[in-house]
Parts: C-alpha cells; sequence; structure tokens
C-alpha cells in the first residue's frame, strides 16, 4: 500500500516536444506529491510538488496534473530541452511523514 | 549556507569492514533522513530522525545505524559491511510540517568488495 508505481522507465523525445511521465499510488493517505529532478552525480532536487485539493499546478515549462479518483498524477514536460535530460522521481507522503518515491524516469533530450 | 554535505563522495570497502557516512545541514531542520538509491528501485529509505537525540528505522534498516546528538549532524554507520549494500547514499533534510522541501546532498558512492 506503500509503493509508488512510475512509468515509464526511459523516455526519449525530440526537442520541443512533450514528456509525459505517470505515477500511480494506492494510499488514500498521501497527501503530498512532489517530482524531483537529478542529475548525474547530483543528489535529486525538488522540481514542483502538488497536493490534492487541486487537479493541475504549473511552473514554467512543467506541470502536475493530479486525478484523485484514479490516483495518479503524472509530471508534463512542454518544449522539452536537452537540458531537462535528467532522471525524474515522484512521490508521495502524508501529512509530512516520510516520503516514498518511484523508481525513477530516465528522460534524453535529443537535439 | 552550504545546504546539505555528505562525505566522503566515494568509497571502496572490503566485506566485513565498517565505516560511517557523514551528514551535515547548516539549515537547522529538524528533520533528516538517509536513502539508499539502487538501479530502478529509486529511493528507500533507511533511517530518519525528526531533531536530536531521535532516530527511527525506514524501509530498508538491517545492518545500517544512525544517531543523531545535535541538529546538524546525521551519521549513518556500517556496522559490517555486505556486497549487498553497494550503492549510491544520500542524505536529505527539511523542516517539519506537511509539504515542507526535502533538501538532499550531493550523494556517497560505495563500493563493498
Amino acid at each position: 500500500q506503500q509503493q509508488v508505481k512510475q512509468s515509464p522507465q526511459s523516455l526519449i523525445v525530440q526537442k520541443g516536444g512533450i514528456s509525459i511521465i505517470n505515477c500511480a499510488y494506492e494510499n488514500t493517505a498521501f497527501d503530498y506529491f512532489p517530482w524531483y529532478q537529478q542529475f548525474p552525480g547530483k543528489g535529486p532536487a525538488l522540481l514542483i510538488a502538488i497536493r490534492p485539493d487541486v487537479s493541475e499546478k504549473k511552473e514554467g515549462r512543467f506541470t502536475i496534473s493530479f486525478n484523485k479518483s484514479a490516483k495518479q498524477f503524472s509530471l508534463h514536460i512542454m518544449d522539452s530541452q536537452p537540458g531537462d535530460s535528467a532522471t525524474y522521481f515522484c512521490a508521495a507522503s502524508d501529512y509530512g511523514q516520510n516520503f516514498v518515491f518511484g523508481p525513477g524516469t530516465r528522460l534524453s533530450v535529443l537535439p | 549556507n552550504a545546504g546539505v554535505t555528505q562525505t566522503p563522495k566515494f568509497q571502496v570497502l572490503k566485506t566485513g569492514q565498517s565505516m560511517t557516512l557523514q551528514c551535515a545541514q547548516d539549515m537547522n531542520h529538524e528533520y533528516m533522513s538517509w536513502y539508499r538509491q539502487d538501479p530502478g528501485m529509486g529511493l528507500r529509505l533507511i533511517h530518519y530522525s525528526v531533531g536530536a537525540g531521535i532516530t527511527d528505522q525506514g524501509e530498508v534498516p538491517n545492518g545500517y545505524n544512525v544517531s543523531r546528538s545535535t541538529t546538524e549532524d546525521f551519521p549513518l554507520r556500517l556496522l559490517s559491511a555486505a556486497p549487498s549494500q553497494t550503492s549510491v547514499y544520500f542524505c536529505a533534510s527539511r523542516s517539519t510540517g506537511n509539504g515542507e522541501t526535502q533538501y538532499f546532498g550531493p550523494g556517497t558512492r560505495l563500493l563493498v568488495l
């Protein structure tokens, strides 16, 4: 019940295209859903986060879509750039407690 | 602010050896945690602490010990290293409360032979 599933495992997108990464969870107590971006050799860094009281959050080219009834959320990267090439992790936590992470998606944006 | 710092960056151990991975943060965060990252498995919580003197186990605590004597430091000890502990270890910190940003250190890459 604590698991967070993430797909795809890897993703290749052309420059300017849209990258979409999907996550699903089981625990209905989760109330905070962040996305992390990790470059090789670096620690993960918070990219964008959402709470279940909204269905969408946008920050620049990055958008989270949230479907509470389906227990799914996704990250959309618009106008993908080679600099976006990284590994992306979705995560979930309940009431500020510990985080559960998805297995990650390796994104490659081709120039 | 230096944020979250970790030492060493890379370490090679032989099976059975012990070592301590260091983690420090200068943001006065109450909550600190250790994760291990393995290919295809995301980040898994090893141990965490909600304040000095308070620690608890995460998802994969076996073979690891922690202590929290100060707010700033949260070392992770490998008691008797095993090849299964070959991984990249990340320390993280954040303020307590719902939705606080979690900051990660740069990681320690550990190879156990």
